[in-house]
């Protein structure tokens, strides 16, 4: 089955540091990754995706993502947080559909 | 700001009221969906309308009816609710239908069933 696994229900930073959200894949063939970001009280925002090509993506915000095919990961970073980062974080596979991960609160503390 | 608007905000309805739920964009995309979504839950696809057919019904209960007037607009029809369909409900429009496409999703309807 295709799925998406965010292993950390929260992960909390200082401002200023660098942080990563944690998405690992199980697909067939080839993955479409996305990364998602919610903030409260609104809908989900795109920050970016990997189709093919380079294995590091940079997205909107600031945000970039690593695709690594061999451990299956599609890790989220960001080399230095801000408070306004805080928010909740989806990863996602296409399938037939897109299947999203459970989601990740980040909380970027001053 | 987002480029999908939906209305209302919030929407609170008793368990035999009838009401519906708006969506709007003028990106010239040519696929729309429905989400439901609990509170710090992943997102739950409801519909798809692809050039404006129908293309995916995710099992949807029948209370909830969706309606495509035409490539900008997606109309999310409610009746007869239960407690448990209390959620945010989002539209999102994207390029195509293929899953490619980047979602581009509204701020959502907030639904509170009484």
């Amino acid at each position: 089955a295709q799925s998406v696994a965010q292993p950390e229900d929260q992960v909390n930073v200082a401002e200023g540091n660098p942080l990563t959200v944690k998405c690992t894949y199980s697909v067939s063939g080839n993955p479409y990754l996305f990364w998602y970001v919610q903030y409260p009280n609104r809908g989900l925002q795109f920050l970016l995706k990997y189709i093919t090509g380079d294995n590091l993506v940079k997205g909107s915000y600031g945000f970039e993502a690593e695709f690594n095919k061999s451990q299956t990961s599609f890790h989220l970073k960001k080399p230095s947080a801000l408070v306004s980062d805080s928010a909740l974080y989806f990863c996602a596979v296409r399938y037939n559909k897109l299947v999203f991960g459970a989601g990740t609160i980040l909380r970027v503390k001053s | 700001d987002t480029e999908v608007t939906q209305t209302p905000k919030h929407l609170v309805m008793g368990m035999t009221n009838k009401k519906s739920l708006k969506c709007e964009q003028h990106m010239g995309h040519r696929a729309m969906y429905w989400y439901k979504q609990k509170a710090k839950k992943p997102p739950e696809l409801m519909f798809v309308y692809s050039y404006e057919k129908l293309s995916i019904n995710e099992s949807v209960p029948s209370r909830f009816s969706p309606e495509c007037p035409n490539s900008s607009l997606l109309n999310l029809h409610l009746h007869a609710l239960q407690p448990e369909d209390s959620a945010l409900y989002l539209c999102a429009s994207s390029q195509g239908g293929g899953w490619d496409s980047p979602l581009h999703f509204g701020n959502g309807t907030r639904l509170t069933v009484t």
